[in-house]
């Protein structure tokens, strides 16, 4: 059974970092490109990034609201995946999703987490 | 780039069918098929129902189906039922090598 599961949420103040984390299980973890979505309160879901696999050079890509103050890392022999967050903005605080991609070539997450909250607030 | 465009909310009785679109752009969802769809209830992780454009993920039922015309998918849900009750997410690839969804779209069974 495919698992996902995130942790590392919590309050933070505005301009802070943190680093989420997702671990996963039940499949081929090196195999998958893996995505971070996000569902802020009253919105709906966005985008965050992609990091790719190894054979694809662990490529990442990011949405324009997180570029350049988030970065996606992976390690294959944790079957771990990373959020990391810096100069956090209220705009921030939301749901924060891990989802597997079935292949490095698909454009469709397959599996989604639970989710962990980020809140941004002084 | 912009959250591609869906209808805020759409109800219907049980037994009926229901369809909902989702616009973009010729760099979206014009451009590549690539769309898929997602039901979430609240507190819930995302469900895929739906990926490209029109293929259902083995066990979704057949209730659901997508398709596409030009820069427009939809979503329709036929025989509906009180579970299929929850908000409705499209997403798509786009030319920029990124992801763009939608704002959802809250079905209500009456």
């Amino acid at each position: 059974e495919v698992q996902l599961v995130e942790s590392g949420g919590g309050l933070v103040q505005p301009g802070g970092y943190l680093k989420l984390s997702c671990v996963a299980s039940g499949f081929s973890f090196s195999d998958s490109a893996m995505h971070w979505v996000r569902l802020a309160s009253g919105k709906g879901l966005e985008w965050v990034g992609r990091i790719r696999t190894k054979s694809n050079g662990y490529a990442t890509g990011y949405g324009a609201s997180v570029r350049g103050r988030f970065s996606i890392f992976r390690d294959d022999s944790a079957n771990t995946v990373y959020l990391q967050m810096n100069s956090l903005k209220a705009e921030d605080t939301a749901v924060y999703y891990c989802t597997r991609l079935p292949s490095d070539s698909s454009a469709y997450s397959d599996h989604w987490g639970q989710g962990t909250l980020v809140t941004v607030s002084s | 780039q912009s959250a591609l465009t869906q209808s805020a909310s759409v109800s219907g009785s049980p037994g009926q069918s229901i369809t909902f679109s989702c616009t973009g752009t010729s760099g979206d969802i014009g451009g590549f098929n690539y769309v898929s769809w997602y039901q979430h209830h609240p507190g819930k992780a995302p469900k895929l129902i739906i990926f490209d454009v029109s293929d259902r993920p083995s066990g979704v039922s057949n209730r659901f189906s997508g398709s596409k015309s030009g820069n427009t998918a939809s979503l329709t849900i036929s025989g509906l039922q009180a579970e299929d009750e929850a908000i409705y997410y499209c997403s798509s690839y786009t030319d920029s090598n990124t992801w763009l969804f939608g704002g959802g779209t809250k079905v209500t069974v009456l």
